[in-house]
């Protein structure tokens, strides 16, 4: 069985603070996602890596970034956190190749005060 | 730009009924639609996977509809429980495109 765990499942944090998300799979997949949802917006896309020290920004990267230094473990970065990226944080993975099943983590629920 | 949309956002049924919770996107240039489940606070678990070439996808008394045409896909759960009260979420891959696109979820609530 696949498995994305990460590495936190509640965090608070103050404004200001960097914060790090940490997300690691043990199948050899090739694509790793970071998503953000927030209630009646769904899941949105904040970066995507396809391939170590590979990235693509999603749809919503600002106040983000993202490192990927070995294929199993893809970190999100707040810099400078705000309370407006308080949310629940969802990693997910995929094989090589388009199309595939996206494997989810169980989530971090992030409370920036 | 692709939109995918989830009607009704909560719905509520007793057990044993059998129910239909509907998905629509606005562009059909799709590559595949997945239907996911999600248990609060938890993560997402993939239940079925429909690719653009077929129509249909069936797992126990899960069965997941395509119709491209129209934008349109149902996933039809036959015999509600309460174990599957759940938010249940749609999203679409686009030909082309590496980025899925989730719809905001149907909140599912079974009552014994």
């Amino acid at each position: 069985d696949v498995k994305v765990t990460q590495s936190s499942r509640y965090l608070v944090k103050r404004t200001g603070e960097k914060v790090f998300l940490e997300c690691v799979q043990d199948m050899d997949h090739e694509n790793m996602f970071w998503y953000r949802q927030d209630p009646g917006l769904g899941l949105r896309l904040i970066y995507f890596s396809y391939d170590v020290k590979m990235k693509e920004k999603g749809d919503i990267p600002e106040g983000y970034s993202v490192s990927r230094e070995k294929k199993e473990r893809f970190s999100l970065i707040l810099e400078s956190a705000s309370t407006n990226q308080t949310s629940m944080y969802l990693c997910a993975s995929t094989p090589f190749g388009t199309g595939k099943t996206q494997y989810f983590g169980p989530g971090t629920r992030l409370l920036v005060l | 730009k692709q939109e995918v949309t989830q009607i009704p956002a909560a719905l509520s049924v007793p057990e044993g009924e059998n129910l239909v919770l509907n998905c629509s996107f606005t562009d059909s240039a799709i590559y595949n639609l997945q239907w996911f489940r999600q248990d609060p606070g938890k993560g997402l678990t993939s239940l079925l996977l429909i690719q653009s070439s077929q129509r249909e996808q069936t797992s126990g008394r899960l069965n997941a509809s395509l119709d491209k045409s129209s934008g349109r896909s149902t996933l039809y759960i036959a015999a509600s429980q309460p174990g599957d009260s759940a938010t249940y979420l749609c999203a679409v891959l686009n030909t082309g495109g590496f980025k899925t696109i989730f719809g905001a979820g149907t909140r599912l609530f079974v009552k014994a």
